[in-house]
């Protein structure tokens, strides 16, 4: 079965610009989260989308903004792109949004901004 | 409010010997307690979890955890470290907070393996 899958895989981008990632789950989960990974520290929380609908959003700017499509797969947006906005960006798929359940990742979008 | 603290962020074994990871965690309800692993330029792939069912969780690849509330610990072991254990390892905590599942992430451990 395929695992999470996230395209691009790199990303060179200028300052001010904007980007978009995309995020497949693995199919039959209807949980999407995104997390952002500074190299060197953990990943850091963005958003949660159950359903189609944002469950729930970290202590990040309104830069940052995400959807979830009917088929379950979802976008990050970043708008107004900051040096400091690179990193690897992990998606992670989930059956449910219950405390108990395993986020599985994919492998990632580096994201460069220059 | 609720955090993990993973100690040593950076470990050397030899190969062969026990691997030792510390992880503790914060949390003001019962946690739900995961470690991962990451390789180079890759995602996070999960070792093992506890959701209370047994304090003490076996994981893949030879790796098990146990959970000591009275120490509010969830530390990383395996008996004898493999070359294929070099990777950062981490700790995370997850509740439902709101409706959604909140999971905080430590700020990683990375395991050397010395041949």
């Amino acid at each position: 079965d395929a695992g999470v899958t996230q395209s691009p895989t790199h990303l060179i981008k200028t300052r001010g610009q904007h980007v978009t990632l995309r995020c497949s789950p693995i199919s039959g989960h209807k949980s999407v989260s995104w997390y952002q990974q500074v190299l060197g520290q953990g990943p850091q929380f963005i958003f949660q989308y159950y359903e189609k609908e944002e469950r729930g959003r970290g202590n990040f700017p309104d830069r940052f903004s995400a959807r979830q499509f009917p088929n379950y797969s979802s976008e990050l947006n970043v708008n107004a792109l900051l040096l400091g906005d690179s990193a690897l960006y992990l998606c992670a798929s989930s059956l449910r949004t219950d405390s108990t359940d395993t986020q599985y990742f994919g492998p990632g979008t580096r994201l460069t901004v220059l | 409010a609720q955090s993990v603290t993973q100690l040593g962020s950076h470990v050397s074994v030899s190969e062969g010997a026990l691997v030792l990871l510390r992880c503790n965690y914060s949390s003001s309800v019962p946690p739900y307690l995961f470690w991962y692993v990451q390789y180079p330029n890759q995602g996070l792939q999960l070792l093992l979890k506890y959701t209370s069912a047994a304090t003490l969780v076996k994981g893949i690849n030879g790796f098990e955890a146990e959970f000591k509330k009275s120490e509010t610990s969830f530390h990383l072991t395996k008996p004898s470290a493999h070359m294929s254990d070099a990777a950062e390892y981490f700790c995370a905590v997850s509740l439902n907070s709101g409706g959604y599942q909140k999971v905080t992430f430590g700020t990683g451990t990375k395991l050397q393996v010395i041949p």
